[in-house]
């Protein structure tokens, strides 16, 4: 039981390279969520899908975009990456209660 | 907007002594969660509290959400090295976007052993 997978772990942008960041879960979860976390920030939210076919705005969605491909696959998309989106990215699941989150992707926009 | 504030930002302990982090939300919420986050790991769920002045225990940490549903507090008792992370509280609102979790900026947990 691998809860939710993300990848890839390490990527390094130069400015204005697109990328996807992966996540699936195989818990059944219908509402799936992608936060980012810079230092002494804590977590904030970017963009969430309550249930497959939803998607919808969180705390910091510009400059991102997302796709719910199924119930377990939630992706992050960066069209034109810029160095305030270095950051380390989390995805997570929920079935209402808790949220189990991904080992993260740690991304740095040069 | 939603706020949670939680403090204090850092907390360095001698191993043995306690530790308290605080969780405060500008607006009364249907539910706080609290998680901990190991240094270069991902946040893990430790507990949610629901009712108005819940008190929950695992072990040596002790879990409390206030009468107004507003705070909360996170306790260890007697902390170990094992105890060092940072300890992030999330608290949920009533509906619509107010319904996903606002996560506190998390409080920072050192201990000397």
């Amino acid at each position: 039981n691998a809860g939710v997978t993300q990848t890839p772990k390490f990527q390094v942008l130069k400015t204005g390279q697109s990328m996807t960041l992966q996540c699936a879960q195989d818990m059944n979860h219908n509402s799936m969520y992608w936060y980012r976390q810079d230092p002494g920030m804590g977590l904030r939210l970017i963009y969430y899908s309550a249930s497959e076919g939803t998607t919808d705005k969180g705390e910091v969605p510009n400059g991102y975009n997302v796709s719910r491909l199924n119930k377990r696959e939630f992706s992050l998309r960066l069209e034109s990456a810029a160095p305030s989106q270095t950051s380390v990215y989390f995805c997570a699941s929920s079935d209402g209660d808790g949220y189990t989150f991904g080992s993260g992707t740690r991304l740095t926009v040069v | 907007g939603q706020q949670v504030m939680q403090i204090p930002q850092y907390q360095h302990v001698q191993e043995g002594e306690d530790f308290t982090t605080y969780c405060n939300s500008s607006t009364t919420l249907s539910n706080i969660q609290w998680y901990k986050q190991r240094p270069g790991g991902h946040p893990v769920f430790l507990i949610q509290l629901v009712k108005s002045g819940e008190v929950k225990k695992q072990k040596r940490l002790t879990f409390q959400f206030g009468e107004a549903k507003k705070n909360s507090s996170l306790h260890i008792t007697a902390t170990q090295t094992t105890d060092v992370g940072t300890y992030f509280c999330a608290g949920r609102g009533y509906g619509g976007s107010q319904g996903n979790l606002i996560f506190g900026k998390g409080t920072k947990l050192s201990v000397k052993p």
